[in-house]
């Protein structure tokens, strides 16, 4: 079956103009993640949806990311007025239904292959 | 503030022997552990998972090992074999973050044949 998908894979822009990735997360996953890989560093959280609300996007940089999903399925992250800072491998994941809720533990997530950003 | 650690950034070991990784948290609400594998250019896959409940979660040639007290898990994979080469992350959730997953830095493992 197909997993999580993610585009484009590789951009490469200039200081201060806008970019868009786009995540499609695995059929009928209700819940999905954006994070990001910077060099040499862990993955960090950047926003999560249940649905096409966002009850968390506390790990948001600025004001200058934002991130939208729509039909309960692809969502895309834009960010505004790229800086050098913001370079990094931009990975989302997807999961099923929270089964927390019936006690059967945290969804593991699925993650899409990411998409390398690079500021210049 | 990095609420979940991997001290060692890599390791090397022989095909046939233990690899151990380890991975450190310092938020006591943590109540659930998980292992991703990553390869270069790929997302990461899941591995194994623990839960605060438990102490130690078997699956195969991989043992997850979590000490509550020290707030520190660990990762055993035995045998090791050249296909585990990869990068190792460490993640934690805690009920009230809903799913998040918080994530440790990686340890890149190099198996030897």
């Amino acid at each position: 079956g197909a997993g999580v998908s993610q585009s484009p894979s590789n951009k490469v822009t200039e200081k201060g103009k806008d970019v868009e990735l786009r995540c499609d997360p695995i059929s009928g996953h209700t819940a999905l993640y954006w994070y990001r890989q910077s060099l040499g560093q862990g993955l960090e959280f950047l926003i999560y949806f249940q649905g096409n609300s966002a009850p968390d996007k506390s790990g948001l940089p600025s004001d200058r990311f934002s991130a939208e999903r729509t039909g309960g399925s692809v969502s895309t992250l834009t960010i505004q007025r790229t800086q050098q800072e913001d370079s990094a491998v931009y990975l989302c994941a997807s999961s099923p239904r929270d089964r927390r809720l019936a006690g059967l533990g945290v969804n593991e997530q699925f993650f899409g292959p990411g998409t390398r950003l690079t500021v210049l | 503030d990095q609420q979940v650690k991997q001290n060692s950034p890599s390791l090397s070991v022989q095909e046939g022997r233990i690899s151990i990784l380890n991975c450190d948290y310092t938020n006591s609400m943590f109540d659930y552990f998980l292992w991703y594998k990553k390869y270069p250019a790929e997302g990461p896959t899941f591995l194994i998972s623990i839960s605060s409940i438990k102490d130690k979660n078997e699956d195969g040639r991989f043992t997850v090992f979590l000490n509550k007290s020290a707030k520190h898990l660990s990762l055993h994979i035995v045998p090791s074999q050249p296909g585990d080469s990869a990068v190792y992350f460490c993640a934690a959730s805690h009920s009230a973050a809903g799913n998040k997953l918080t994530f440790g830095g990686g340890t890149r493992v190099l198996v030897k044949p």
